[in-house]
């Protein structure tokens, strides 16, 4: 089956580590993105790539960064200076990249991952 | 920039009854709607979306959606609940022309009491 997959599912970070989170995706999507979502806030774009090799900021992208090494993979990086972590991170692709518009795509999300700082 | 906003953070019904949550949005273009349903931590899935053409949009699970332009709202109604429609329910628009990208509301959670 063809899908969008998150690891850990759980992750706990300890105060200035820089933690990884991973999204894989077989659906042979173009565009890939990073949600923030917090109790009450909706979902917040923080990075998204509409090709490999290429990615721009969300709106809340700084002590975050990512890599597109590879169109079925974009992982994550959390660092020290993303003063307020826990959340729960979600990962999802569109079908359209730089020849679409991406917002009109439907967006296929992963099942998450839940980011908690001891 | 387009915005959506979805009145009421939390919805109760009995199973049985009806379920209508809302949405209001605002666009300086034809939007592109949609509704999603994210399930107990999990991530969210597609109900349905409206482009262009008919404005009662028919999804999964026996949802629908009406776009009415003149009141700048695509409210989801269902029904009938069933125990299995407690989720929290997003609201998105396409901010199309601007950033061009998906902006969702803040999510309205569904209960539904036996």
């Amino acid at each position: 089956d063809g899908g969008i997959t998150q690891s850990p599912k759980y992750l706990f970070r300890k105060e200035g580590q820089n933690v990884t989170l991973s999204c894989e995706q077989n659906l042979n999507h173009d565009a890939m993105y990073w949600y923030r979502q917090d109790p009450g806030q909706g979902l917040r774009l923080i990075y998204y790539s509409q090709i490999v090799n290429d990615f721009q900021k969300g709106d809340i992208a700084e002590g975050y960064s990512v890599s597109r090494e590879k169109k079925e993979s974009f992982p994550l990086t959390v660092t020290s200076a993303q003063k307020n972590p826990t959340a729960f991170y979600l990962c999802a692709s569109t079908l359209g990249g730089l020849a679409g518009v991406w917002s009109t795509d439907t967006q296929y999300f992963g099942p998450g991952t839940r980011l908690t700082v001891l | 920039a387009q915005s959506v906003t979805q009145l009421g953070s939390h919805v109760s019904v009995s199973e049985g009854a009806l379920v209508l949550l809302r949405c209001n949005y605002s666009s300086s273009v034809p939007p592109y709607l949609f509704w999603y349903v994210q399930y107990p931590n999990q991530g969210l899935q597609l109900l349905l979306k409206y482009t262009t053409g008919a404005t009662l949009v028919k999804g999964i699970n026996g949802f629908e959606a009406e776009f009415k332009k003149s009141e700048t709202s695509f409210h989801l109604t269902k029904p009938s609940a069933h125990m299995s429609d407690a989720a929290e329910y997003f609201c998105a628009v396409s901010d199309l022309g601007t950033t061009d990208k998906l902006i969702f509301g803040t999510g309205t959670r569904l209960q539904v009491f036996p």
